[in-house]
């Protein structure tokens, strides 16, 4: 059965660090892999998807795929209050679904 | 409109009501799905529809019926809802589950 691993926190980090986000998954073969931001009460948003091995860049965002450790990671630079939220991974499973984590909630303190 | 509109956003119902949650997707994207989120628990995964024809089923009660008329549009009907289904309901559409999901807003129900 395909699994996604985080831990649920939460992790604290002081306004202004990087703050640092795992995830581990049970699927060899999966070619792509999302992180998910959601905020409390509202739903999961898209920020950030990767496709190989290595890093993709997006502003403050950066996810690391290293596909032979089954691990995927996303830093976020400069953290902010707003970065406050639930992080969720994710990976394609059968059926045309998402294979979930549980979320990471992340707190960031001004 | 453009996304994944849900309505409506907030839904107060009584355990013998009849509701309907609504989900139109304005993407082009063939499949949608249900969710349900309820306080501080992950996502629970409840229905899947792939070009209106439903792939998968979750082990949900009878009470939520979903239908799915066309690519665009997914209703999830409630009937005889108990307390422990108030929850976060979600919205999705896919071009297929390895481009990711693109999330409605949700409705937010309870049941009183």
């Amino acid at each position: 059965q395909k699994e996604v691993e985080q831990n649920s926190g939460p992790l604290s980090v002081p306004e202004g660090a990087i703050a640092s986000l795992n995830c581990t998954y049970s699927d060899r073969v999966s070619q792509s892999f999302f992180w998910y931001r959601q905020y409390s009460g509202k739903s999961p948003e898209l920020i950030m998807s990767i496709y190989s091995n290595g890093d993709k860049e997006d502003g403050r965002f950066t996810a690391q795929l290293n596909k032979a450790s089954q691990y995927v990671s996303l830093l976020i630079r400069d953290s902010q209050p707003s970065d406050s939220a639930t992080y969720l991974c994710a990976f394609p499973g059968s059926n045309y679904q998402l294979i979930w984590g549980a979320g990471t909630k992340l707190i960031i303190k001004p | 409109e453009t996304g994944v509109t849900q309505t409506p956003r907030h839904l107060v119902m009584g355990m013998t009501n009849k509701k309907s949650l609504k989900c139109e997707q304005h993407l082009g994207h063939n499949a949608m799905y249900w969710y349900k989120q309820s306080a501080k628990k992950p996502l629970e995964l409840m229905f899947v529809y792939s070009l209106e024809e439903r792939v998968e089923n979750n082990s949900v009660p009878s009470r939520f019926s979903p239908e799915c008329p066309n690519s665009s549009h997914l209703f999830l009907h409630l009937h005889t809802l108990q307390p422990e289904d108030s929850a976060l309901y979600l919205c999705a559409s896919s071009q297929g589950a390895e481009r990711g999901y693109t999330f409605g807003s949700g409705t937010r129900l309870t049941v009183v």
